[in-house]
């Protein structure tokens, strides 16, 4: 079965650090996969997908990046924090298939201090 | 682009009682269309979706949702609701010749009374 896989589970960081959050899946291959941000009362919004190695797609212009250095690793990046980067963050992959649903990681709790 | 509406950023029903969470989408073409439920400070499960194979959709813990063409909804309901229900619930719709992006409604938090 598949299993996606979220860490940290929990972050507080400094306005102005850098930031790593990194997402793993396994028991599936070549599968797209997806950055969420959750901020309260505000819904999901996407950041970032990729439908393979190196490539990325960006949703919304902002201070943060995402990379896919293998097939079922993702990884979202920032060098500088800002306060209105927290949230909660959230991984998703799914087939590639049209209508295929999205499986979610358990998500990182971001606090920008 | 497609949107999804939720009437209703917060239901709340007794225990025991129906539960109707409202969905609308935007699109000529009937769309692909999800619900997931989200507990606190956890990621989002799939309820269920519907792929156009038949309009009432049967999920898991006893939910179920129907797609309707002519009003452009796909709303969730369960008959009969339990405390272990109270969550939020998201509305999620993908286009046909899709480039596999959901667009979310901005979600319905459930609260359960006893």
């Amino acid at each position: 079965s598949q299993t996606i896989h979220q860490w940290p589970a929990t972050l507080v960081q400094p306005v102005g650090s850098p930031l790593s959050l990194e997402c793993t899946v396994e028991g599936t291959s070549n599968p797209n996969l997806y950055w969420y941000r959750q901020a309260a009362g505000r819904g999901l919004q996407l950041l970032f997908y990729s439908v393979g190695i190196g490539q990325i797609s960006s949703e919304v212009p902002q201070n943060l990046s995402a990379s896919r250095p293998q097939d079922r690793q993702f990884i979202l990046s920032s060098k500088k924090l800002l306060l209105s980067d927290s949230g909660f963050y959230l991984c998703a992959w799914s087939v590639k298939v049209a209508g295929g649903e999205q499986y979610f990681g358990p998500g990182t709790r971001l606090t920008v201090t | 682009a497609q949107s999804v509406t939720q009437l209703g950023s917060h239901v709340s029903v007794s225990e025991g009682a129906l539960v109707l969470l409202r969905c609308n989408y935007s699109s000529s073409v009937p769309p692909y269309l999800f619900w997931y439920v989200q507990y606190p400070n956890q990621g989002l499960q799939l309820l269920l979706k519907y792929t156009s194979a038949a309009t009432l959709v049967k999920g898991i813990n006893g939910f179920e949702a129907e797609f309707k063409k002519s009003e452009t909804s796909f709303h969730l309901t369960k008959p009969s609701a339990h405390m272990s229900d109270a969550a939020e619930y998201f509305c999620a719709v993908s286009d046909r010749g899709s480039n596999y992006k959901l667009t979310f409604g901005k979600g319905t938090l459930l609260t359960v009374n006893p």
